[in-house]
């Protein structure tokens, strides 16, 4: 079964610091990957996915096949950046070609 | 255009009550979700429509689930009778063509409390 892990709960960091948040999926089959994130009082909403290979709001993700990895970097985190950030795992296969799977999601604060 | 509507964004119940969740999903979205997250765990995906049809239900808990969409449209999900551990944020989405990368919107959710 497909799985999502995102190790980390809680990530701080000053503001103008680099900033990687981790994913690892588990997945034997050819994956879309995803990183959606929710501000305060927001709902959720695509950051970004690992085939457009695009930069949204200065983060970027390499889906790294070998190790199962999807991380989400910035090069200078900036504190509108503090949300709750979650990786998720999409798969079409049988009768299941929807829905998401989640990891548990990482909250970064982004101090002044 | 309008987004995935919600409602009540917040209830709180007793438990053994019932309680019934709305979505609305955006105008022409054949396709809709379910998910919930409980205290501490990951978004769990509950289950999929297409149209009125149920695509998928894998992911719902147990039988005191029962989620509809009359018609095509507005879904509900009703819990009856609720238990403490269906506490959580239940997100509703919506997509035109099934996948996510096809304007897959989710709602702001319904956070239930049940004590």
């Amino acid at each position: 079964a497909q799985r999502v892990t995102q190790p980390e709960k809680l990530l701080s960091v000053f503001k103008g610091a680099p900033v990687e948040l981790k994913c690892n999926y588990s997945y034997s089959g050819s994956p879309e990957l995803f990183w959606y994130v929710q501000y305060s009082r927001q709902r959720l909403q695509l950051l970004l996915r690992h085939i457009s290979r695009e930069s949204i709001k200065g983060f970027t993700a390499d889906l790294n096949k070998g190790e199962t990895s999807f991380h989400l970097k910035k090069p200078f985190a900036q504190e509108e950046d503090s949300a709750m950030y979650y990786c998720a795992l999409y798969y079409a296969g049988g009768t299941s070609y929807g829905k998401l799977t989640f990891g548990q999601g990482t909250i970064l604060t982004v101090h002044p | 255009e309008a987004g995935v509507t919600q409602f009540p964004s917040h209830s709180v119940i007793e438990k053994g009550q019932t309680v019934t969740l709305r979505c609305d999903p955006i105008s022409g979205h054949d396709n809709l979700y379910w998910y919930r997250r409980v205290m501490g765990k990951e978004i769990k995906f509950l289950l999929h429509f297409v149209k009125e049809s149920k695509q998928d239900e894998s992911g719902m808990p147990n039988n005191r689930f029962l989620a509809e969409r009359t018609g095509g449209t507005y879904s509900t999900l009703k819990v009856q009778p609720a238990e403490l551990e269906d506490s959580g944020v239940y997100f509703c989405a919506s997509s035109q063509v099934a996948g996510p990368g096809s304007g897959y919107t989710f709602g702001s959710g319904t956070r239930l409390t049940v004590v």
